[in-house]
């Protein structure tokens, strides 16, 4: 089973930073991951699939890179509501994988 | 606007049997895959199952494989996870979702499960 390694656990960051973090597949994926965000008491909301597609309706300050075994999602000028846990998940082959998670503070 | 909705959770017994169901509206669940995702309050989420759109194909997580069978049926157009064999560790909010990316990627708000003596 692929395993899904993303880091950092937690981090701290201000309003208007640039926030980047990374998940790392244990083996090669191809571009067949997607980034969700995820806020307390609600259900996670897809940013990113396909390593690098930005979902329709989400600010163009998340992106996406990367592709085989390492991935990046990096948020530009973090806002307010960007304050929230996110993750990681390889939709290559089953069983799936789910990250385990980074949540942004402030 | 699109909706999933799950029901079925509950407190259960070790070694209990739950069956959680999973309807949609605004969408035709019948064209959609279905995956079934776990959370343990204050924890990251876990993918459980999936069941292919024609019903045809299920995948398990190796923490569920032989306790937990995901099917569907078409006709009511109605996911189902049956779970057996209940451990404490199942302890968890369970969601029904599409992950469809561009095509549909929607969530329900879940049903909780409590396995408990």
């Amino acid at each position: 089973a692929i395993q899904m390694t993303q880091f950092p656990s937690s981090l701290s960051a201000s309003v208007g930073d640039r926030v980047t973090i990374t998940c790392r597949a244990s083996q090669g994926i191809g571009k067949d991951l997607s980034w969700y965000q995820q806020k307390p008491g609600q259900a996670p909301k897809l940013l990113i699939y396909s390593a690098t597609n930005l979902q329709s309706g989400v600010p163009s300050r998340f992106s996406g890179s990367g592709s085989g075994t390492d991935f990046t999602l990096t948020i530009n000028s973090l806002q307010p509501e960007d304050f929230a846990s996110y993750y990681c998940f390889q939709d290559h082959n089953y069983p799936r994988a789910f990250g385990q998670g980074t949540k942004v503070e402030i | 606007e699109v909706q999933l909705l799950e029901s079925g959770g509950t407190v259960v017994q070790p070694g209990g049997s739950l069956r959680l169901s999973c309807s949609a509206s605004g969408i035709n669940l019948r064209f959609f895959a279905v995956t079934w995702v776990r959370q343990v309050p204050g924890k990251g989420l876990e993918w459980v199952s999936s069941i292919s759109g024609n019903g045809n194909f299920m995948y398990y997580a190796d923490s569920v494989k032989g306790r937990f069978s995901i099917s569907r049926d078409q006709s009511t157009a109605t996911g189902y996870l049956q779970m057996t064999n209940l451990r404490v560790d199942d302890t968890a909010l369970y969601r029904c979702a599409t992950l469809a990316g561009a095509w549909g990627d929607h969530w329900g708000q879940g049903t909780p499960v409590t396995v408990s003596s």
